[in-house]
């Protein structure tokens, strides 16, 4: 299977603060990349596709980027409702996704 | 837009099964592929598997070989997913998912089922 890793595994920002987290596969998966936050107690919420599509509703401060083995979804400006958990995962692999170990964003 | 909403909350004993279902409304249930994620406590998201409804066939997560099943009633619009010779550390929250936009990456969930596994 493929491995996804994500660095780091937690960060400490401020609001305001720009924002960056990184998602490494273990080999190509081309651009099949998605990522998601996810909340205490709620569902993940999807919020870019195909690496850097934007999901419908989700604010554009967010946005991804990459290709290849290596990716990275950036919080231009953070904002209070964006501490949460972050977790990318790879699609590439016909029935064989796998998740990030996922990055939590704390108040600094 | 399709909905999908899971059975309630289950608490098994070990080396039992548990059977957790995804009710979908709101679309055209058979076209959409239908996926099961858990969390564990304190834990990421893990992918089990799998199913295409309108063509019944189902993938698994190497991991999860061999002790999970993953069904369609179409006639329902149901997906179901079992789980066997559970063990405490199978505790979780179980989710399906689906995608309307592509398959595999998620914008649909469940609200999730707290699967306990405690003797």
């Amino acid at each position: 299977d493929i491995q996804m890793t994500q660095s780091p595994s937690t960060l400490s920002a401020s609001v305001g603060d720009r924002v960056t987290i990184t998602c490494r596969a273990s080999q190509s998966i081309s651009s099949w990349l998605a990522w998601y936050q996810q909340k205490p107690g709620k569902a993940p919420k999807l919020l870019i596709y195909k690496a850097s599509s934007l999901e419908s509703g989700v604010p554009s401060r967010f946005s991804g980027s990459g290709s290849g083995t290596e990716f990275t979804l950036t919080i231009s400006s953070l904002q209070p409702d964006d501490f949460a958990t972050y977790y990318c995962q790879q699609y590439n692999s016909y029935a064989r996704l796998t998740f990030g170990g996922g990055t939590k964003v704390e108040i600094k | 837009q399709v909905q999908l909403v899971q059975s309630g909350a289950e608490v098994k004993k070990p080396g039992s099964s548990v059977k957790v279902s995804c009710k979908a409304s709101g679309g055209t249930f058979s076209s959409y592929a239908i996926s099961w994620v858990r969390q564990a406590p304190g834990q990421g998201l893990e992918w089990m598997g799998r199913i295409i409804p309108i063509l019944g066939i189902a993938n698994y997560a190497q991991k999860f070989q061999g002790r999970v099943t993953i069904t369609a009633d179409k006639s329902t619009s149901t997906a179901y997913m079992e789980l066997s010779s559970l063990r405490s550390e199978d505790t979780a929250v179980y989710y399906c998912a689906t995608g309307a936009t592509s398959a595999d990456a998620f914008d649909i969930w469940g609200q999730g089922t707290m699967v306990t596994v405690s003797s």
